[in-house]
């Protein structure tokens, strides 16, 4: 089993380039979610979905985007990258929302 | 205001000596707590989840409690590949599909 796949691993950007950061599970689960994991302040909510077609913001959506067209796939999109959304990105998925969490292994991100 | 504060920062201990690990919550309602293992460079990898107070699950040499303000994970007799950063989380009553983690607890785990 896979589990959840995030893609890419590193990437590297200039201020105001856009990009997209794929997530895709394997598990059949209904609830996805994006976090920031960031020195010193844990993980933080950034999207998240409880099926497809519905998605909602979570602690901290400024210059973030996600749709959710099908249920194993949740991208997030960067609009125009900023230094301050230099982080690791982690993507998790659970059958619903109050069971654990399933993490991808991230994608660690630079925004010059 | 929802929060999750985990204690202390950075623990390390001689193999075979036992601790534990600190998680305070103030939130609105619990739903659940979970606890998380998180190796550097990879994702967490859930551990236990306690859903109401006075609830204890034990894994290998991991216990984990719960009370109404906190909860703790046990550490017996640990071995250095139990060396790792432990999350917890917490999902609020009323806070709908929301879940706040604390920063979490660095152990260090010596031969």
């Amino acid at each position: 089993n896979a589990g959840v796949t995030q893609t890419p691993k590193f990437q590297v950007l200039k201020t105001g380039q856009s990009m997209t950061l794929q997530c895709a599970q394997d598990m059949n689960h209904e609830y996805m979610s994006w976090y920031r994991q960031d020195p010193g302040m844990g993980l933080r909510l950034i999207h998240y979905s409880v099926g497809a077609g519905i998605t909602d913001q979570g602690e901290v959506p400024n210059g973030y985007n996600v749709s959710r067209s099908t249920t194993e796939d949740f991208p997030l999109r960067l609009l125009s990258a900023a230094p301050s959304q230099t982080s690791v990105y982690f993507c998790a998925s659970s059958p619903t929302d109050n069971q654990p969490q399933h993490f991808g292994d991230g994608t660690r991100l630079s925004i010059l | 205001e929802d929060q999750v504060t985990q204690s202390p920062e950075a623990l390390r201990l001689q193999e075979g000596e036992s601790s534990s690990l600190n998680c305070s919550y103030t939130v609105s309602g619990l739903r659940g707590l979970f606890w998380y293992r998180q190796d550097p460079g990879k994702g967490p990898e859930f551990l236990f989840t306690l859903y109401s107070a006075g609830e204890e699950k034990e894994k290998e040499r991991l216990k984990a409690t719960l009370t109404k303000k906190e909860s703790f994970l046990h550490i017996t007799a640990p071995k250095p590949e139990d060396s790792a950063t432990y999350l917890c989380a917490v999902h609020p009553r009323g806070n709908f599909n929301k879940f706040y983690f604390g920063s979490g607890t660095k152990l260090n785990v010596k031969p």
